[in-house]
């Protein structure tokens, strides 16, 4: 595709439920990353992949946090049993390869947990 | 894994006049440092990079300067306009964990009229 898209762009749920955020990287991009940011906040890193495999989980902040890539191309990130702290916009990029090339980020998903 | 801080946090500056934002990185392997703008409501956005074998770069009125030796790096925009009004982050790779992007924690950027 022209760029990343992430899907829903907005997501409003109920605490506790379980919610699935999508993320369609640039076709061809090895490289994928999941970053969360809170209001006014800056970018924490959650998650890497390097085509399926996820080398870097270390930015997970709990095991209610999870994320899969099939097809070295979608990738979904599912946040279980979601609670307040959780409302964010969650943010996909994806890049051609690791530690030197452009990563392009995705408009994000807006979770708002009521 | 790599430390990147960036300051300031916030900056006023006139239409017109230069603004500076300046990041330091604490991996010595880091060899490529972009930059971002997050415009409200959107992704960031990557406006310029400098890979380290260079010293400086320029894209019209952007422009990153890098220093290897000190582990900084500075965004410098000329005859700022409105438009340059965003949130601007800087990024490095770290070497560990397949070489993730780690941001700094932005600078909002406002240029008054």
């Amino acid at each position: 595709g022209a760029g990343v898209s992430q899907s829903p762009s907005n997501k409003v749920t109920e605490k506790g439920k379980d919610v699935e955020l999508r993320c369609d990287p640039i076709s061809g991009h090895t490289a994928l990353y999941w970053y969360r940011q809170r209001l006014g906040q800056g970018l924490e890193f959650l998650i890497y992949f390097q085509g399926n495999s996820a080398p870097d989980k270390s930015g997970l902040p709990s095991d209610r946090f999870s994320a899969e890539r099939t097809g070295e191309s979608v990738s979904t990130l599912t946040i279980q049993r979601t609670q307040q702290e959780d409302s964010a916009v969650y943010l996909c990029a994806s890049s051609g390869s690791t530690g030197g090339t452009e990563a392009f980020f995705g408009q994000g998903t807006r979770l708002t947990v009521v | 894994g790599e430390n990147v801080e960036q300051h300031p946090s916030t900056l006023s500056v006139q239409e017109g006049d230069s603004a500076v934002i300046k990041c330091t990185y604490s991996d010595s392997a880091s060899n490529y440092f972009p930059w971002y703008k997050q415009e409200l409501g959107k992704g960031p956005q990557l406006i310029i990079d400098i890979r380290s074998n260079v010293g400086e770069k320029k894209d019209q009125r952007i422009a990153v300067t890098l220093n290897k030796t000190a582990k900084h790096f500075s965004l410098h925009i000329t005859e700022t306009q409105p438009e340059d009004s965003a949130v601007y982050f800087c990024a490095a790779p770290s070497r560990g964990g397949g070489n993730k992007l780690t941001f700094g924690t932005g600078t909002q950027l406002k240029v008054e009229l």
